[in-house]
């Protein structure tokens, strides 16, 4: 079993959907969740970074995080065709090791 | 520099040559991490660097694999005896430290690796 799994994908959305993302983790020892967004052929750049359970906004997009249930999700509200791209979970531990989740590639729709 | 650079940008070689991947982090980042990606697939983890020092080595894939950090700035992945299954992206990110959290991660465009 996986340390961190996501929600395969892929999702097909309509513009302005609410668009929501998932993952489930084993390791008690993550203490930060961070979820990433890539587009094709580049590095994934930082969309949301927290450390604790409960909601973290931060204009379209709203991370929340369960420690006790071992989910975090991410939300979209109004999704634009931009926000089309693949959306990466990580943990990271006190000691630095991360583990990411496989992806869930997102495409929104005109 | 305005970001992390990766060099090279791509690298095609054949099996059982040996390999190195240079990464150049933002300025004043301690913590520099090493990922591979395979193809539609997540970050897989290698290696990360607080300082020149690495805490964890437990991702790297197998002994043909080894990195290094010099002057808390550069960092080099070396793949010896390549092999066809280490055809992938090798992906640096730096950040400024463990301090209170790993911090806003940076990456870099990665370097693509074909092993033919």
């Amino acid at each position: 079993q996986k340390e961190v799994e996501q929600d395969p994908g892929p999702l097909s959305v309509p513009e302005g959907a609410i668009v929501s993302l998932n993952c489930t983790y084993s390791n008690s020892a993550f203490q930060y969740f961070m979820w990433y967004r890539q587009y094709s052929r580049k590095g994934p750049e930082l969309l949301m970074y927290t450390y604790s359970s409960g909601n973290k906004e931060d204009g379209r997009f709203t991370a929340q995080v369960d420690k006790s249930s071992k989910y975090i999700s991410l939300f979209i509200r109004d999704s634009q065709p931009s926000d089309s791209a693949t959306y990466l979970c990580a943990m990271f531990t006190n000691a630095g090791k991360s583990t990411f989740g496989d992806g869930t590639t997102l495409t929104v729709k005109p | 520099g305005a970001g992390v650079s990766q060099s090279p940008s791509n690298k095609v070689t054949e099996k059982g040559k040996d390999v190195e991947l240079r990464c150049d982090p933002i300025s004043g980042h301690t913590a520099l991490y090493w990922y591979r990606q395979s193809l539609g697939q997540g970050l897989e983890f290698l290696i990360y660097f607080q300082g020149n020092s690495a805490p964890d080595k437990s991702g790297l894939p197998s002994d043909r694999f080894s990195a290094e950090r010099t002057g808390g700035s550069v960092s080099t992945l070396t793949i010896q005896r390549t092999q066809q299954e280490d055809s992938a992206v090798y992906l640096c990110a730096s950040s400024l430290g463990l301090a209170g959290g790993p911090g806003e991660q940076f990456f870099g465009p990665g370097t693509r690796l074909t092993v033919l």
